[in-house]
């Protein structure tokens, strides 16, 4: 069985600050990690994935994730937030049968 | 490479009809799911389709059903329907390894509203 659990529903930051959206997984195979984002009524867009190669994984537009196997977390950070960064993002876990889990998504607000 | 494609984008049908929403993948891409998208809860999964056979189902009733065509192609059809199943329909679209490791390609979705 797999599981996501995104630990903050939503997030509130600044324009110009550190971006910070936590996921851990619960896991029983090696998984693959993804992180999307959504903008209101758009499907889901790929940020990043990580799929047991390089744990700090680089996505579009400036974030990056870190996969850590001791803390089953897989958090989502950018350096500092653009107003466009206000979107839902969701954390996904994926097996080798093919079945994507997702969170429950947390919305990110930019503050200008 | 063409994104992938869902039609029609926005619907309203009364309770207790039948609608249609259809799929174009992107060209290659051999797996197709379906996802349903709710303000109460969030993305759910409905079925993913691969080589026209369903692989995976969640948990959703009979009256929830898909097909996949030879050219990958998908259509969801919802019967009977119910108030509660107004929300945004999700498609998306993989090379559908088995692996775990193809990233999802998502469409636009299809806005369902049920009055």
């Amino acid at each position: 069985a797999q599981s996501v659990t995104q630990l903050d529903s939503h997030v509130s930051v600044s324009e110009g600050t550190p971006v910070l959206l936590r996921c851990n997984y619960s896991s029983s195979y090696s998984p693959s990690l993804f992180w999307y984002v959504q903008h209101p009524n758009k499907g889901l867009q790929l940020l990043l994935k990580y799929t047991s190669a390089a744990t700090l994984v680089k996505g579009i537009n400036g974030f990056e994730a870190e996969f850590k196997k001791s803390e089953t977390s897989f958090h989502l950070t950018k350096p500092s937030a653009h107003m466009s960064d206000a979107a839902e993002y969701f954390c996904v876990v994926s097996t080798n049968a093919g079945k994507s889990t997702f969170g429950d998504g947390t919305t990110l607000t930019v503050k200008p | 490479k063409a994104g992938v494609t869902q039609t029609p984008r926005y619907l309203i049908k009364t309770r207790g009809q039948q609608v249609t929403l259809s799929c174009s993948p992107i060209s290659g891409h051999r797996s197709v799911s379906w996802y349903q998208q709710t303000p109460g809860q969030g993305l759910q999964f409905l079925f993913e389709y691969f080589s026209e056979t369903q692989r995976n189902k969640g948990n959703f009733p009979g009256r929830f059903s898909g097909r996949q065509f030879s050219n990958s192609r998908s259509e969801m059809n919802v019967s009977t329907l119910e108030l509660g199943d107004s929300a945004l329909y999700l498609c998306a679209s993989s090379l559908g390894t088995g692996t775990g490791n193809s990233p999802l390609h998502f469409g636009n979705g299809t806005r369902l509203t049920v009055t």
